[in-house]
């Protein structure tokens, strides 16, 4: 039974760039979450994805957006990327119709904005 | 925002001791979970304690709930030098889908 899944793993960017991160949920999972980790803190909520919609947004600008597909994969893309956008990205999936939202979580994509 | 603060900010003792970590919350919550993460790799889900639950239990973790002083524990029993690692705890509160995580506490067990 596969669990998260992301793509890369690591990524090194120039400022400006536009970058694309890839997720795919655990098996049987239809909803996926995305989190900035900044060194030495806490996941910060970018955004979640159910059936192909974003459903919910945490405070992050345009610049971070994001995709569902039919088969519940994910993708991440942020644009004009700044040295501030350096950071962890964590992957999380979880079933929409489970009571207690228990979210399981990828490696996570370290990308480096230069 | 961060919803949940841990205490301590870290947390360093000898392999055998055990390791308690405290989170606390500011909202009513529905459940709250505890993860462990190894050095910028991904979170690992420990336990999830549900609202109505006090206390849980999973092998050498026990996981409190005091939802009168919205507070939370972690306890490590009998530690390791493989338990080194940051510890979260992440809370659901209202009609909220996204669990919201602290600072996190940073445990290092010496051999």
């Amino acid at each position: 039974d596969a669990g998260v899944t992301q793509s890369p793993t690591h990524l090194i960017k120039t400022r400006g760039q536009q970058v694309t991160l890839r997720c795919s949920p655990k098996s049987g999972h239809d909803t996926v979450s995305w989190y900035q980790q900044a060194l030495g803190q806490g996941p910060q909520f970018i955004f979640q994805y159910y059936e192909e919609e974003e459903r919910q947004r945490g405070n992050f600008p345009d610049r971070f957006s994001g995709h569902q597909f039919p088969n519940y994969s994910s993708e991440l893309n942020v644009n004009a990327l700044l040295l501030g956008d350096s950071a962890l990205y964590l992957c999380a999936s979880s079933l929409a119709s489970e009571r207690w939202n228990e979210q399981f979580f990828g490696p996570g994509t370290r990308l480096t904005v230069l | 925002s961060q919803q949940g603060e841990e205490d301590p900010q870290a947390l360093s003792i000898q392999e055998g001791e055990n390791a308690t970590m405290n989170c606390s919350y500011k909202t009513s919550i529905n459940n709250l979970q505890w993860y462990r993460q190894n050095s910028g790799r991904g979170l690992v889900h420990l336990i999830l304690i549900r609202s109505n639950e006090r206390e849980k239990h999973s092998g050498r973790l026990r996981v409190t709930l005091d939802t009168s002083k919205k507070s939370s524990s972690l306890l490590i029993t009998a530690s390791r030098a493989a338990d080194t690692a940051s510890y979260f705890c992440a809370s659901r509160s209202g009609g909220s889908y996204i669990p919201t995580f602290g600072r996190g506490t940073s445990l290092i067990v010496h051999p």
